[in-house]
Parts: C-alpha cells; sequence; structure tokens
C-alpha cells in the first residue's frame, strides 16, 4: 500500500524557514519515472503546485517562489524535503505531498499526481 | 508559466445531470492536462490524465477529452458522491499549474 504522510510546525512566525518532511512508504524514491510533488492549498482556494523531484534528481519549482523553496531527498530515508525561507502570513495553507509518476504513452510521458498525503496544515502568524 | 483557467467556477446540478467543466491553457499544451477531485478536507484525488485517460479505479461516467488548449471534463450521470471541487492542471512544462477550481454543488 502506498502512502504518503507530511510532518512539520504547525505555527511558524514571519520572516521564519518552514521545513517540512514527506515521508513515503510502499515505494522507493530511487523508482524509475517517479517522483514526489509538494503543493499547497490556502484556506478556501485553489491548490498551488510548488515543486517537484524525480528519482533522477530532476527539479521543478513554483517560479514566483523559487528563491525561497528548495527540495531535496534522503533514498535511504523514504524522505522528500521542502524548505521555505522567509514565511509570511499568506504561506497559511494546508501542504500536501502527493507521488507523482511520469506515466509513458508512447511516444510521450506524462506527469500526474496519483497518491496524496492528509495534508498539514501550516500558520504563519506571530 | 502557463496559466489554467476554468468555468464556470461552481455550477448547481441534480443527481443524473450530464455535467461539462472547460478548462483552458493560455498556449498549448497537446493533451498534457490532468483532472483531480477535490472533496471537502481531504486530498485530491486524480481522475484523469493525458486528458482523456481515465485513472485506475475511476468511474467511467467520468470522460474527458480536448488538445491545444481547450479541454473538457464530463461527468454523464452526477451522482451524490460526485459533487465535490474540479481541478485541471497541466503538466506540459514546469512549473506545473493548476486552475482555479470549478465547485459543483446540489441543485
Amino acid at each position: 500500500q502506498v502512502t504518503l504522510k507530511e510532518s512539520g510546525p504547525v505555527l511558524v512566525k514571519p520572516t521564519e524557514t518552514l521545513t517540512l518532511t514527506c515521508t513515503v512508504s510502499g515505494f522507493s524514491l530511487s523508482n524509475a519515472r517517479m517522483g514526489v510533488s509538494w503543493i499547497r492549498q490556502p484556506p478556501g482556494k485553489a491548490l498551488e503546485w510548488l515543486a517537484h523531484i524525480f528519482s533522477n534528481d530532476e527539479k521543478s519549482y513554483r517560479t514566483s517562489l523559487k528563491s525561497r523553496l528548495t527540495i531535496s531527498k534522503d533514498t535511504s530515508k523514504s524522505q522528500v524535503v521542502l524548505t521555505m525561507t522567509n514565511m509570511d502570513p499568506v504561506d497559511t495553507a494546508t501542504y500536501y505531498c502527493a507521488r507523482t509518476l511520469r506515466i509513458v504513452v508512447v511516444p510521450a510521458a506524462y506527469d500526474a499526481s496519483d497518491i496524496w498525503g492528509q495534508g498539514t496544515m501550516v500558520t504563519v502568524s506571530s | 508559466d502557463i496559466q489554467m483557467t476554468q468555468s464556470p467556477s461552481s455550477l448547481s446540478a441534480s443527481t443524473g445531470d450530464r455535467v461539462t467543466i472547460t478548462c483552458r491553457a493560455s498556449q498549448s499544451i497537446s493533451n498534457y492536462l490532468n483532472w483531480y477531485q477535490q472533496k471537502p478536507r481531504k486530498a485530491p484525488v486524480l481522475l484523469m490524465y493525458a486528458a482523456s485517460r481515465l485513472q485506475s479505479g475511476v468511474p467511467s461516467r467520468f470522460s474527458g477529452s480536448g488538445s491545444g488548449t481547450d479541454f473538457t471534463l464530463t461527468i454523464s450521470s452526477l451522482q451524490p458522491e460526485d459533487f465535490a471541487t474540479y481541478y485541471c492542471q497541466q503538466s506540459y512544462s514546469p512549473p506545473l499549474t493548476f486552475g482555479g477550481g470549478t465547485k459543483v454543488e446540489l441543485k
């Protein structure tokens, strides 16, 4: 059974750095054509894709947050870590991690997040 | 970045209705389009990828179509469990982006 679980602080102060960990089970972060994405959702608002990392260490970031985000993985621990610097109240949101597959349908390959964690709510407030 | 625009932002429908949701990309994305369903206080669920390919386990009343910039998600006969918010997402090029969502409510 594939599961993902987010962990991290519930409350952070403005200007602090947020570190979130996604611990996965049921698959390996070294599996070909598999990765993990981070997505957030401010209260009552739409989903926002933040970043992803694949087994080959390919990484991508949300353009508007690129200078503040870092994604990394520790395959031996089955963990993907997202750090976001200089937190602001507008970053208050539920943060999800999700397994992302690179699905091959010849001749193309499609990225889609098929299994999601339950999400963790992060509030930014002094 | 590629912008994704969904319409309508909300709709009211009855059980058994045929429902169509539209998603438009700011540039051509071929068929690199995913659809997700999200229920309140729950994580999203992947419904469809490659615009028209049904994810395993998703009921066949869901279908998707489109290519280039215009896409649709159709629910052929709305069931009680389908009242939710639906999001499209482009996977043509990073950063991957979501649409603003379409909330399907009970009329």
